[in-house]
């Protein structure tokens, strides 16, 4: 079993759309995750970290669900802008960091 | 604040060829690493590092040295350069457990 698991999509969805990802995780001790965007292989950027009690940020909610071990990242209201691969991130017991191979989203007119 | 800082942004390597890729930061971060990235894939872990003067192999080190004498600068070494090794590499830091903060990525091509 990978460390971090993501379906790659792609998910193609029309503007105004909600979509949502999930992403699992095998260390059941990890107590950091995060949400990243990559665009067309540059650098990725944080999106948000995932807090247990879950959190939104404007147009985005992330969960926790730590008896199932998965995280989600809901993004409400697409946009055009929103096209990009998003990346599950958390460390592993090894205190390695950890990234899923991302989930490719295209947010179509 | 720089953040962090990776140098060449692009360079074309002729087989066999060796060079270094430079990475630094300046958040006294202890956590820094290195990954890869082959198009339609995901980043993949080269080596890593929890601190100056430790280091240790990710998923696909074979063919990279790393070496951390600083808290600060984390260089990559391509021992003998091979056109497998193609790609994009990024180079990242963070506190342990915390976010991490990348490098702008080097877009390496071996001919």
């Amino acid at each position: 079993r990978k460390e971090v698991e993501q379906d790659p999509g792609p998910f193609n969805v029309p503007e105004g759309a909600t979509v949502a990802f999930n992403c699992t995780y095998s260390n059941s001790a990890s107590q950091s995750f995060f949400w990243y965007r990559q665009d067309c292989r540059k650098e990725p950027k944080l999106l948000m970290s995932v807090y247990s009690s879950g959190n939104e940020d404007g147009r985005f909610t992330a969960q926790l669900n730590r008896a199932s071990q998965y995280i989600s990242l809901l993004i409400r209201d697409s946009k055009l802008s929103d096209s990009a691969t998003y990346l599950c991130v958390t460390y592993n017991q090894g205190g390695k960091l950890i990234f899923g191979q991302g989930t490719e989203l295209s947010v179509k007119p | 604040n720089a953040g962090v800082t990776q140098t060449p942004k692009f360079q074309v390597l002729k087989t066999g060829q060796s060079m270094t890729l430079q990475c630094a930061q300046d958040m006294n971060h202890e956590y820094m690493s290195w990954y890869r990235q082959d198009p339609g894939m995901g980043l993949r872990l080269i080596h890593y590092s929890v601190g100056a003067g430790i280091t240790d192999q990710g998923e696909v080190p074979n063919g990279y040295n790393v070496s951390r004498s600083t808290t600060e600068d984390f260089p990559l070494r391509l021992l003998s350069a091979a056109p497998s090794q193609t790609s994009v590499y990024f180079c990242a830091s963070s506190y342990s457990g915390g976010r991490a903060f990348f490098g702008q990525g080097t877009r390496l091509t071996v001919v």
